[in-house]
This record gives C-alpha cells, structure tokens and sequence, in this order.
C-alpha cells in the first residue's frame, strides 16, 4: 500500500513560475525522498530530507517537512520546460523498512 | 561506472511463457529491488534484498521468483506469465535500505 500521497496529480505552468508539489503520508518516517522521471525513463533521485530537518535546498530545489502534519512540499524555482517529468515522493520508515513511493505528480512545463 | 542495468529493454511473451529480467549494478550496494510501474498505480514494490542470499518479498510479489547469489545481480523470475503482468518493470539499488536509490532504465514487458 501507497503510504505517500502526492497532490496535485497533475500541473501545468509557464517556463519561468514557481512549481508547488505536495506529499502527504500517514507513519512516522526516517526520511523522505524526492525522485523525478523523465517519460520512459527510470526515476533519478533529487533530495533526502531527514525527519529532524524542516528544509532543505538543492539549486532550484527547495524541500519542507512537517513531520507534526505528516506532510513534505517540493518547490521546483524558476521552472524550465526541461523540469517536466513526473516527480514522486517515497518514505522511508526506518529500521528494515522498505521505500514506500507515492502515485506521483505529473508537471508540465510551457515554453 | 555503469550504475544499475537491466536487460532486456523490451519483451513481448505469450500467456504461460517464462522469463528472466536481469538486474546488475557495479556500485557494491547491498539493497536492491524490484517495481512494477503502472498507468495511475505509481511505483509497487515486487520483491526486495537486503544483500547477497538474503530476500524478502514486497507488496506484490505472486506469479514472481528471485534470487541474491551475488552482491551485483538481482535476476527477476516470471514463472508463468499473465496478461496482468505487462508492466514496466525497475531496478533499483541504494547503498543500504532507506537510503537514496539509483534506478535501472527498466524493462517494458508484455504479455499477450
């Protein structure tokens, strides 16, 4: 079973805007994880954030946790028709837990 | 470094058929899986190793068979293949379990 949930499913923006992506889960988590894909392609990682960190940044990445309302965000800065791919989120649980991943965004990116 | 790869790229099997999707990655981790990716169904977990003779199944693990006799390879069974079977298939592996995992360019099966 999906233990994040991405919202929205789906956006679309203009090259240029901001992109807001959501993750919500439901346990306690170790961390948790951004991954994009590219159509066709397998997922490459973007960030870790760690449960006792509440934000972190990578280029044009910004990534926030809310571990008190089980809740992550991903905000892709200054978007990029090359930034459009499906981005997941996947928790980690800790222990020997596995990686649960999420159903996705879709972001659309127009030039 | 090559990463994660998988082979074949694309498989086209009849009902009952069977077949190995191979997995190897070069970077000495000791976790590695298995997802299947369908339309609206993100990423399900199939079958996972936590290293080399150790695995444990995931979330959908029925009508698939693996084996961990080496660090580097994690070979997927399909015993006797099954229309809901058709998929894209990934594999990934990550230094240790919970950490950053690196995907192969997956495997597009399917079975008619």
């Amino acid at each position: 079973s999906q233990q994040g949930e991405e919202d929205p499913q789906a956006l679309s923006i203009q090259e240029g805007e901001n992109a807001t992506m959501n993750c919500s889960y439901k346990t306690s988590i170790n961390n948790l994880q951004w991954y994009r894909q590219n159509s066709g392609r397998g997922l490459v990682h973007l960030i870790l954030i760690r449960s006792n960190e509440r934000e972190k940044h990578s280029g044009r990445l910004r990534v926030t946790l809310d571990t008190s309302k089980k809740s992550s965000s991903l905000l892709i800065t200054a978007s990029r028709a090359a930034d459009t791919a499906s981005y997941f989120c996947a928790t980690d649980a800790g222990g020997y837990s596995t990686l649960t991943f999420g159903k996705g965004t879709m972001l659309l990116v127009s030039p | 470094n090559a990463g994660v790869t998988q082979t074949p790229k694309f498989q086209v099997l009849k009902t009952g058929q069977s077949m190995t999707l191979q997995c190897a990655q070069d970077m000495n981790h000791e976790y590695m899986s298995w997802y299947r990716q369908d339309p609206g169904m993100g990423l399900r977990l199939i079958h996972y190793s936590v290293g080399a003779g150790i695995t444990d199944q995931g979330e959908v693990p029925n009508g698939y068979n693996v084996s961990r006799s080496t660090t580097e390879d994690f070979p997927l069974r399909l015993l006797s293949a099954a229309p809901s079977q058709t998929s894209v298939y990934f594999c990934a592996s990550s230094l240790t379990v919970g950490h950053e995992q690196f995907f192969g360019p997956g495997t597009r099966l399917t079975v008619l």
